[in-house]
């Protein structure tokens, strides 16, 4: 089955620098790629999502690419602020089904 | 409010008793899925509906656990005697019924600790 590992497991920055998460995916025919935003006591929010189709997209300082051959896919932030301080997670979907599978999440910390 | 609702928040029983959790999804939203997320780790996913039929299940998805979504509508989580690894974040999300590439929008979930 799909296997999603995300790293570093925690990063920290300074306030105005960059954040890059990286995840890997094992099953090639994965086809669909969100991330999400878990703030403590909170569900996930998806912030940015891409599919296989599209090598990059970008919505104000987050962007995300997609390295199909590869299989890997990262998570930019830039101009970081000490509210972008949550956990992040990676998940990739198949086309064959509708369950998302996550990696182990990142814990950014933004230092003002 | 037009996000995903789950109830309650937060759920402490003890070890063996029965559990009934609530989701009720985005307006409109046909799809309907149920994930586990333990301390420090990802979402596990557990089950998923189209309307009321459950098309998807998870090998995590003991016989103790039941999931069911009678009217298509608002969908309902059961733990029959619960045990200490029992304790998690039950989340639910939901999605439109258009093409499998949709979101899946979150609830903040439900906490069950087994004392």
């Amino acid at each position: 089955g799909e296997n999603v590992e995300q790293h570093p497991s925690t990063l920290s920055v300074q306030e105005g620098d960059s954040a890059v998460i990286k995840c890997t995916y094992s099953d090639s025919a994965s086809n669909y790629f969100p991330w999400y935003k878990q703030e403590l006591g909170k569900g996930p929010q998806l912030i940015i999502d891409i599919r296989s189709n599209v090598g990059e997209k970008k919505d104000q300082r987050i962007a995300v690419t997609l390295n199909k051959t590869a299989k890997h896919f990262s998570l930019h932030i830039t101009e970081t602020q000490p509210e972008d301080s949550a956990v992040y997670f990676c998940a990739a979907r198949m086309d064959s089904s509708y369950k998302l599978i996550f990696g182990s999440g990142t814990r950014l910390l933004v230092r003002p | 409010d037009t996000g995903v609702s789950q109830n309650p928040r937060h759920k402490i029983t003890k070890r063996g008793q029965n559990v009934t959790f609530r989701c009720d999804p985005i307006s409109e939203h046909n799809r309907l899925y149920w994930y586990r997320q333990t301390l420090g780790q990802g979402p596990e996913f557990l089950t998923y509906f189209q309307n009321e039929a459950q098309l998807e299940k998870s090998r995590l998805l003991s016989d103790r656990f039941s999931a069911e979504r009678p009217k298509g509508s608002f969908s309902t989580l059961e733990i029959q005697r619960t045990e200490q690894g029992d304790s998690a974040m039950y989340l639910c999300a939901s999605s439109p019924d258009s093409n499998s590439n949709q979101p899946q929008h979150f609830g903040d979930g439900t906490r069950l600790s087994i004392l």
